[in-house]
């Protein structure tokens, strides 16, 4: 069984930072591209990183480039977004997803449970 | 506000069909694959659609998908209470190099 399972969430003031896992069980971690995708309380989805299966290709939402880092390790079934100089609007449930490899970035087949991300003072 | 456009809202009686559009532009749906999601309040997104009009296994023939020029369409027939939920678009756009999300249509089965 798939499983996506993310932690690291939780209440830090504006300026500090977190730093959140994706650990990925049930299927082979290094063939498959990953997403993080967060949700502001009440509001839509919003994307916000990208790196393939290898790591070699990243991108990232204007909103959080040069704040945010997104990372994997490959031998640990595990995804990681590094978030630095934290924002009130960066409050939201961060989610991982996956996307299956040789289809578009925006397949995401499958998703974690989430994480919730508090910034406040 | 959200790159790619949906209405806020839709609504059907059970059985009917719905359609939910999503309009973009040349630089993301024009030219890239379309994918829609559906949310339950308090859970996660669920994958619908992809590559425009694509069933992942497990998804009913109820749920359509469709694509012409900057806009795209999700069509769900039969409609149940089970429906009831958030529907997102989602496409790649190759100016920003990001994924973009339309605002979300929620969907009232009456």
């Amino acid at each position: 069984e798939v499983q996506l399972v993310e932690s690291g969430g939780g209440l830090v003031q504006p300026g500090g930072s977190l730093r959140l896992s994706c650990a990925a069980s049930g299927f082979t971690f290094n063939n498959y591209n990953m997403n993080w995708v967060r949700q502001a309380p009440g509001k839509g989805l919003e994307w916000v990183s990208y790196i393939n299966s290898g790591g070699a290709t990243i991108f990232y939402a204007d909103s959080v480039k040069g704040r945010f880092t997104i990372s994997r390790d490959n031998a640990e079934n595990s995804l990681y977004l590094q978030m630095n100089s934290l924002r009130d609007e960066d409050t939201a449930v961060y989610y991982c997803a996956r996307v299956p490899g040789m289809t578009s970035r925006t397949t995401m087949d499958y998703w974690g449970q989430g994480t919730l991300v508090t910034v406040s003072s | 506000q959200s790159v790619l456009t949906q209405p806020p809202s839709v609504s059907a009686a059970p059985g009917q069909k719905v359609t939910i559009s999503c309009s973009g532009s040349n630089s993301n749906i024009a030219n890239n694959y379309v994918s829609w999601y559906h949310q339950l309040p308090g859970t996660a997104p669920k994958l619908l659609i992809y590559e425009n009009n694509k069933r992942p296994s497990g998804i009913p023939d109820r749920f359509s998908g469709s694509k012409s020029a900057t806009s795209a369409t999700l069509g769900i027939t039969g409609l149940q209470t089970g429906d009831e939920a958030d529907y997102y678009c989602g496409s790649w756009d190759t100016s920003l190099t990001a994924v973009v999300f339309g605002g979300g249509t929620r969907l009232t089965v009456l």
